[in-house]
Formats: C-alpha cells, sequence, structure tokens
C-alpha cells in the first residue's frame, strides 16, 4: 500500500462551521505534513509532524488545528475560517524527515469556504 | 537553504513533439530531487525521483530527467508529448539543510496544440 488517503475530497463549510480534514497512510512513514494550495500556485507547508509530535508551524493562524492521534493518522481541524482560506489542502507523508526519502502525495480536500 | 527555480512558467508544445521542462536547484547537500504532476483539480502525483543513484532517472508516462550536479540541474523531458500530459509540473527539492520538507518550485504549466 503505497497510497496517502484523503477525506472528504471535497468540502463547504460556512464561516462559524467546525470541520475537520482527514489523512490516512499505512506505509509505517513517521512523518506527515499538511499542505495548503491557492490556485495557480504550488503548495505551501503549514505543518510537519515527526513521530506523532508537531515539529514545525509555519506560523499558521490558530483557527487551523493539526491532530495526530497515531502513526497512520493526521486530521486538520478548521473552526472559523475565513474565505480566504479556501484552497486545495494536501497531506503527504514520507519516512522520516529527518532521514529523508521520497514523499507521498494524498489527493487532496478541496475546501470551500462561505 | 534548499531552493528550486523552475525556469518557465508556461511551456507550449505541439502533440507528437518533444517536451523540456526545466528546473535549477540550489542545495549545500546532497539533494533529493522530484518531478510531480498535477491535473486540473486533481493532487499531485509523482512522476519520477533522484536519489543520489543513477544520474539519468526513467519515470512514468514515457518521462524521464537528468541530474547534472555541474549545472544544479533536473531537467525533465518526454520525447513525445500527448494530449493527456497537458497538466501543471513542479519539480521539488529536498536536502539535509531543510530537514528534508520537500521545497516546491513555482511550477510550469505544460500545454499540449492538436
Amino acid at each position: 500500500d503505497t497510497e496517502v488517503t484523503q477525506t472528504p475530497k471535497h468540502l463547504v463549510m460556512g464561516m462559524t462551521n467546525k470541520k475537520s480534514l482527514k489523512c490516512e497512510q499505512h506505509m509505517g512513514h513517521r512523518a506527515m505534513y499538511w499542505y495548503k494550495q491557492k490556485a495557480k500556485k504550488p503548495p505551501e507547508l503549514m505543518f510537519v509532524y515527526s513521530y506523532e509530535k508537531l515539529s514545525i508551524n509555519e506560523s499558521v493562524p490558530s483557527r487551523f488545528s493539526p491532530e495526530c492521534p497515531n502513526s497512520s493518522l493526521l486530521n486538520l481541524h478548521l473552526h472559523a475560517l475565513q474565505p480566504e482560506d479556501s484552497a486545495l489542502y494536501l497531506c503527504a507523508s514520507s519516512q522520516d524527515y529527518q532521514v529523508g526519502g521520497k514523499a507521498f502525495f494524498g489527493q487532496g480536500t478541496r475546501l470551500t469556504v462561505v | 537553504a534548499q531552493s528550486v527555480t523552475q525556469l518557465d512558467s508556461h511551456v507550449s508544445v505541439s502533440e507528437g513533439t518533444p517536451v523540456l521542462l526545466r528546473c535549477n536547484y540550489s542545495s549545500s547537500y546532497s539533494p533529493s530531487l522530484f518531478w510531480y504532476v498535477q491535473h486540473p483539480n486533481k493532487g499531485l502525483q509523482l512522476l519520477l525521483k533522484y536519489t543520489s543513484a543513477a544520474t539519468l532517472v526513467k519515470g512514468i508516462n514515457g518521462f524521464e530527467a537528468e541530474f547534472k550536479k555541474s549545472e544544479t540541474s533536473f531537467h525533465l523531458t518526454k520525447p513525445s508529448a500527448h494530449m493527456s500530459d497537458a497538466a501543471e509540473y513542479f519539480c521539488v527539492v529536498s536536502d539535509q539543510g531543510g530537514s528534508y520538507i520537500p521545497t516546491f518550485g513555482r511550477g510550469t504549466s505544460l500545454i499540449v496544440h492538436p
């Protein structure tokens, strides 16, 4: 299994809603990432988890809250988002971000904030 | 710090003609280099990767890339373009200095004319 699975594929939420994005991998990878991608732009790093601990937060607003409940799962909790947060949210994993290796990306969740 | 420069924002070719997408990198270490493709409204798919083995790397769908350390380049090529190759292509670098976190180029949009 060399897949990173993201759910849902599409999400529409209001600015007062609370929702969560989910990411799952079963490759035994110990590094997991959240990226945000706006249209016609490259993905921008948001968070890095290493061995289920948050290692990097790229100054992301607190309305985005990551969680890594176990080595296979990564969640992104969303609350009080703004329309400008509408984007494609990509999850990725790699063997270990300190050691390096190929990163696998999920298909993304396309988020629309209304 | 690691960085990657994609020299062309758009490349336009005719179906059946060769494709060349250019990428230059900057790294103080031995980098890993990747090419990803993203079709409209889709996630990222790995085309190929270089991780210090053979300098000529073959990927999926007939793409290949050559790592040239003296030129700090990792250009992506394909002998004959197909309509289905029309997409956004990202060159990505990761190295020890950047904790192996994938760093993206700005992307190159490949347009294929009939």
